[in-house]
């Protein structure tokens, strides 16, 4: 079985850019949630999608967005990149609410 | 705003040994706690969980206590073995509320040989 997938690996972009960052769920999961790691604030909840709709919401700015498409797949959006954006951005899915998470390897985004 | 404090931040322990890493809370609405193992490279994996309604929990060499009047739990990791070199994340939350979940800063685990 094919565990979540996270494209791409690796990104680096400059300040003031966008960047559209992609996730694929375990087969037959419906929840999708992000997450945003790095050395100074660690793990921090970014948002959770189920069934196509944003179910909850982390404390970040609305730079930050997400969408959830029928087949599950996710995709998180950063508009305006700033230098403190720079992180490992991780992908989790679970079947349904109260489930293990199971963790995408997620992408490393550098701003420049 | 809530916390989850995680000690120790480094551990090294001889192979064979056991180690402990501790976690304390502040929101009392958290009911559900898991740990998470972080290899160079990988996103986190659940290892083990607990739920306030219990006090402890094994699966074969882990095992995690909670005190909830004390705000505490932790996870024992007996005869420790080389593959159990990773970073360790406690968390803290409720269960089905992914937005109150809190993270520990992580311990990086050392078996030395």
């Amino acid at each position: 079985k094919a565990g979540v997938t996270q494209t791409p690996r690796y990104l680096i972009k400059t300040r003031g850019q966008q960047v559209t960052l992609s996730c694929s769920p375990i087969s037959g999961h419906r929840s999708v949630s992000w997450y945003q790691q790095t050395p100074g604030q660690g793990l921090q909840f970014l948002f959770e999608y189920f069934s196509e709709t944003q179910r909850n919401k982390g404390n970040f700015p609305g730079r930050f967005s997400g969408r959830q498409f029928s087949n599950s797949r996710s995709e998180m959006n950063v508009s305006t990149l700033e230098l403190g954006d720079s992180a490992l951005y991780l992908c989790a899915s679970r079947r349904a609410m109260n489930n293990e998470q199971f963790f995408g390897p997620g992408t490393r985004l550098t701003v420049l | 705003g809530e916390n989850v404090e995680q000690h120790p931040s480094t551990l090294s322990v001889q192979e064979g040994d056991s180690a402990v890493i501790k976690c304390t809370y502040s929101d009392s609405a958290s009911n559900y706690f898991p740990w998470y193992k972080q290899e160079l490279g990988k996103g986190p994996q659940l290892i083990i969980d607990i739920r306030s309604n219990v006090g402890e929990k094994k699966d074969q060499r882990i095992a995690v206590t909670l005190n909830k009047t004390a705000k505490h739990f932790s996870l024992h990791i007996t005869e420790t073995q080389p593959e159990d070199s990773a970073v360790y994340f406690c968390a803290a939350t409720q269960d089905g509320r992914d937005d109150k979940i809190i993270f520990g800063k992580g311990t990086r685990l050392h078996i030395l040989p």
